[in-house]
């Protein structure tokens, strides 16, 4: 079956550091791809969803490129913040979502 | 824009009683589903509704758990009997028209088996 595999966590950073969180997956097909960010108490939020081929997705600083040939889409952003302390998910959804299993970040000010 | 509106925010069950939860989706979303959320599982799928019809149940236990969405505006899940096992937080999301439409959640029911 189709499987996500995300870096382990938790993730602990100073501000103003880079970060990267990976995401790879196993399938036969070519699915849409999201990262979401979920915060304590609350729902998913959508990050944003990754276009497809090669292009790369963005929002908040948040950018993750679609390598097809490798099947992945690696999270990055060049600077955290403090704000940015929460758990991210990378999913893919073939009508319904299949997560991974989330990377706790914490950003230290 | 009101988001995904989940009610109760939380709740709490003896063990063999029933829980149901509700969920109303964005205004205008034809596509309803409904996600548990355990530290040892991580997110899961349990079922999908588009336009009020059953599409996808393959998530849900075959047993004590069904779902249903009599209306346009909201879907219940109800698990009968209610085990520990069962404690978890339970997500409603909508999206547009199913598919690979972006899914919006809702804040979630926070389910407490004792």
């Amino acid at each position: 079956g189709d499987s996500v595999t995300q870096t382990e966590g938790p993730v602990t950073l100073s501000e103003g550091t880079s970060l990267t969180v990976n995401c790879s997956y196993e399938t036969k097909q070519y699915p849409t791809l999201f990262w979401y960010v979920q915060y304590p108490g609350e729902g998913p939020q959508l990050l944003f969803k990754v276009p497809k081929a090669n292009e790369k997705g963005s929002n908040r600083g948040f950018e993750a490129t679609y390598n097809k040939e490798a099947t992945s889409f690696h999270l990055q952003k060049a600077s955290v913040q403090e704000s940015d302390s929460a758990v991210y998910y990378c999913a893919l959804n073939y009508n319904v979502l299949y997560f991974g299993s989330g990377t706790k970040l914490t950003v230290e000010p | 824009n009101a988001g995904v509106i989940q009610t109760p925010r939380h709740k709490v069950t003896g063990k063999g009683q029933e829980a149901t939860l509700w969920c109303e989706p964005i205004s205008g979303h034809s596509a309803v589903f409904w996600y548990r959320q355990t530290i040892v599982q991580g997110l899961e799928f349990l079922t999908y509704f588009r336009n009020q019809a059953p599409i996808d149940d393959s998530g849900m236990p075959k047993e004590r758990f069904s779902a249903q969405m009599p209306n346009q505006s909201h879907s219940t899940l109800k698990i009968q009997s209610t085990q520990p096992q069962d404690s978890a937080v339970y997500l409603c999301a909508s999206s547009k028209e199913g598919g690979e439409d972006t899914q919006y959640f809702g804040p979630g029911t926070r389910l407490l088996v004792l």
